[in-house]
């Protein structure tokens, strides 16, 4: 166990909907990630939140926005869902910022997300 | 090209040979990341190196930064360390690059 927590566990949804994942990170960890994991295109980096701020963008859908609160748990917000976003969806944290062992990461157990 | 190379896509073993999983990388890193991947899909970081070597049991990475290249050994392998390895480089700007993955198996 991690201490990295996501919920929900899996989510089926339809085309054009919109949901929310949501992610506790471990006691102390200031850092919060992002990725999806789908069959054809692998692990990718989405975003990185630090204490509350964006830190960090990667291939992140318009569609898509996250946002880390004050108690430090973030969520991801996927929008006009299309059958392509179906995805395994991973948070992970880390302590902080910078090189090792700063930004050594714990990763939670990962949101299926179904898009019928 | 992706950022972030690894071979061999697949890799079959006998219990107990060891085993080498190669990343190479095209992007200047501040540190560079082995993940682990099981069936049921929970991801556990290895390793995360910015030089040198590092070893825990039965797992040695090591780095060449001059080469832009990581490897990964598992000795005495077991069929519990059959999954999906992951080489991950991380920039100072934060940004991960991901390399596709190597399936292993470990055959009893």
């Amino acid at each position: 166990d991690s201490g990295v927590t996501q919920t929900p566990k899996h989510l089926i949804t339809a085309t054009g909907q919109r949901v929310t994942l949501r992610c506790s990170p471990r006691s102390g960890d200031l850092s919060v990630y992002w990725y999806q994991q789908s069959l054809d295109q692998g692990l990718q980096f989405l975003i990185q939140y630090y204490n509350g701020e964006e830190r960090a963008k990667g291939n992140i859908l318009e569609r898509f926005s996250a946002q880390q609160f004050p108690d430090l748990h973030s969520e991801l917000n996927l929008s006009s869902l299309e059958l392509g976003d179906s995805a395994l969806y991973f948070c992970a944290s880390s302590v902080g910022l910078g090189g090792p062992p700063y930004n050594e990461q714990f990763f939670g157990p990962g949101t299926r997300l179904t898009v019928l | 090209k992706n950022e972030v190379e690894q071979s061999p896509q697949n890799l079959t073993a006998q219990e107990g040979e060891f085993i080498t999983i190669n990343c190479s990388y095209s992007v200047g890193i501040s540190a560079l990341h082995w993940l682990q991947q099981h069936p049921g899909g929970g991801i556990v970081s290895l390793f995360m190196l910015s030089s040198g070597k590092k070893k825990h049991g039965r797992l040695i990475a090591t780095i060449n930064i001059q080469e832009k290249h990581s490897s990964l050994h598992i000795t005495a392998s077991h069929p519990r360390d059959s999954a999906v390895y992951i080489c991950a480089a991380s920039n100072t700007g934060n940004q991960f690059y991901f390399g596709t993955g190597t399936s292993l198996t470990v055959i009893p």
